[in-house]
């Protein structure tokens, strides 16, 4: 069975703090993982990794893959209070053209 | 912002009546989605479809259909809605290209079954 796993559910952190979240999958087939962002309303996306070790880096986000081993992680630096969300991981399979999503981690940035 | 309208984007109905859900898309891409999402559960695939009148089940089609009888237009069908039904469904669509082709997503239609 295809699936995504987040850690943590839930993470309550300071502004100015760094932050790490977590996305491992066992997907067959697998195209490449795929990082969003939800703030109460449609997900947007943040990143589209394909390759292991190369990381792709937007502003204080960051992500990088690792195949190998099946995980991803999305570092967030300096934290805001902007970036309360729930981020989500998904795993785009070549069957199909499906993609598997990760019931998410729900960020916290207390000012 | 990916082209994409959700419609309605809210309702409330009562148990056994009908719904019909409507995706419509701007961008000409291959793939559309219809995806719940549930506390606890993340974002869920119902149905895709992978061209017109093409289209496939995902892990939670039971009580639910689609039809895609032209590019633009994806629609998601409560024959007989239920309680369990009552969620935020959202549209998605994917031009399929293998390194890029990510999924960008409609801005949800909720749905209340009383």
């Amino acid at each position: 069975e295809d699936k995504v796993v987040q850690s943590p559910l839930s993470l309550v952190v300071h502004e100015g703090d760094t932050v790490t979240l977590n996305c491992s999958y066992e997907v067959t087939n697998f195209r490449s993982l795929l990082w969003y962002k939800q703030e109460k309303k449609a997900p947007t996306f943040l990143f589209m990794l394909t390759s292991s070790g190369i990381e792709k880096k937007s502003g204080r986000l960051s992500s990088i893959l690792d195949k190998k081993e099946l995980f991803s992680i999305l570092n967030i630096t300096a934290t805001q209070t902007g970036d309360s969300a729930v981020y989500l991981c998904a795993v785009k399979s070549n069957t199909g053209n499906q993609f598997y999503f990760g019931t998410g981690t729900s960020l916290t940035v207390i000012p | 912002d990916a082209g994409i309208t959700q419609s309605p984007r809210h309702k409330v109905t009562e148990t056994g009546t009908p719904v019909t859900l409507r995706c419509h898309q701007t961008e000409n891409h291959r793939y559309m989605y219809w995806y719940r999402q549930d506390p606890g559960h993340g974002l869920r695939l119902i149905h895709y479809s992978y061209g017109v009148k093409d289209t496939d089940k995902g892990e939670v089609s039971d009580g639910y259909s689609v039809s895609r009888s032209k590019t633009e237009d994806f629609l998601l069908t409560l024959e007989s809605a239920t309680s369990s039904q009552t969620s935020v469904y959202f549209c998605a669509i994917s031009s399929g290209t293998p390194n890029t082709g990510e999924l960008f997503f409609g801005e949800g239609s909720r749905l209340t079954v009383l």
